[in-house]
């Protein structure tokens, strides 16, 4: 199975800073032959399911603010929201889908500080 | 709009058959294109794939629960099952079905959207 790490495990930032979560796999999630990455982030918020921000690393979903931007390849990627909103307070996943089975980083918990 | 809803028991004895459904709402599950998912989340923790099945009941589950797995679609209903034997403490958990749209007949797909509410089941005596 391949394995998603994410780091940091829980992150404080400051209304209107820059958050930026980390998130790597155990194998390549890059597809040579569409040049893809297999990889979304999904934001859930407390008492609610996951919702898909991001996928194929960096596109953003529809409806999704623009604060909200998806890059990396290969192994190494990362979520960066550009300026904090408070309903941005939430557990954010990376999944690759890249092979069954798919599998999902542990979670990171942004707070605001 | 695409909507699922999980239901089925909040509590298994150990040992028992935990039993849920995923009631599709928005779209038919006939169609095809997609894997209906089930996904769960132990309390406080991140998310495990559990398996998928087409809408011709083709199935494909996760190896570490695969023994113990049976889903099965009912495309009159717009409904998917999930079923899981021999449960003990360590199945307590939220489960979540989702939809996925699938690459090929090999269990690929791509990313969960959307996703149910999820049901909480807990496995005590």
């Amino acid at each position: 199975d391949i394995v998603m790490t994410q780091s940091p495990d829980s992150l404080a930032v400051s209304l209107g800073e820059r958050a930026t979560i980390n998130c790597k796999s155990s194998y390549s999630v890059l597809s040579r032959s569409n040049n893809k990455n297999y990889l979304a982030w999904y934001q859930q918020k407390p008492g609610q399911p996951p919702k898909v921000l991001i996928y194929w690393a960096s596109t953003r979903e529809s409806g999704v603010p623009d604060r909200f931007s998806g890059s990396g390849s290969g192994t190494d990627f990362t979520l960066t929201i550009s300026s904090l909103q408070a309903e941005d307070v939430a557990v954010y996943y990376c999944h690759q889908y890249y092979t069954t089975p798919s599998t999902f980083g542990q979670g990171t918990k942004l707070e605001i500080k | 709009q695409v909507q699922l809803q999980e239901s089925g028991p909040g509590l298994v004895k150990p040992s028992q058959t935990l039993s849920l459904t995923c009631t599709v709402s928005g779209a038919s599950i006939s169609s095809g294109g997609y894997y209906w998912s089930w996904i769960r989340q132990h309390p406080g923790k991140g998310l495990e794939w559990i398996g998928y099945i087409s809408y011709s009941g083709r199935t494909h589950y996760n190896p570490a629960l695969g023994s113990r797995l049976t889903m099965s679609v009912d495309p009159s209903k717009n409904q998917f099952s999930l079923k899981v034997n021999s449960v003990t403490a360590a199945d307590t958990a939220v489960y979540l079905c989702a939809r996925a749209k699938s690459r090929d007949n090999s269990g690929n797909s791509d990313w969960f959207d959307p996703w149910g509410q999820g049901t909480l089941v807990t496995v005590s005596s």
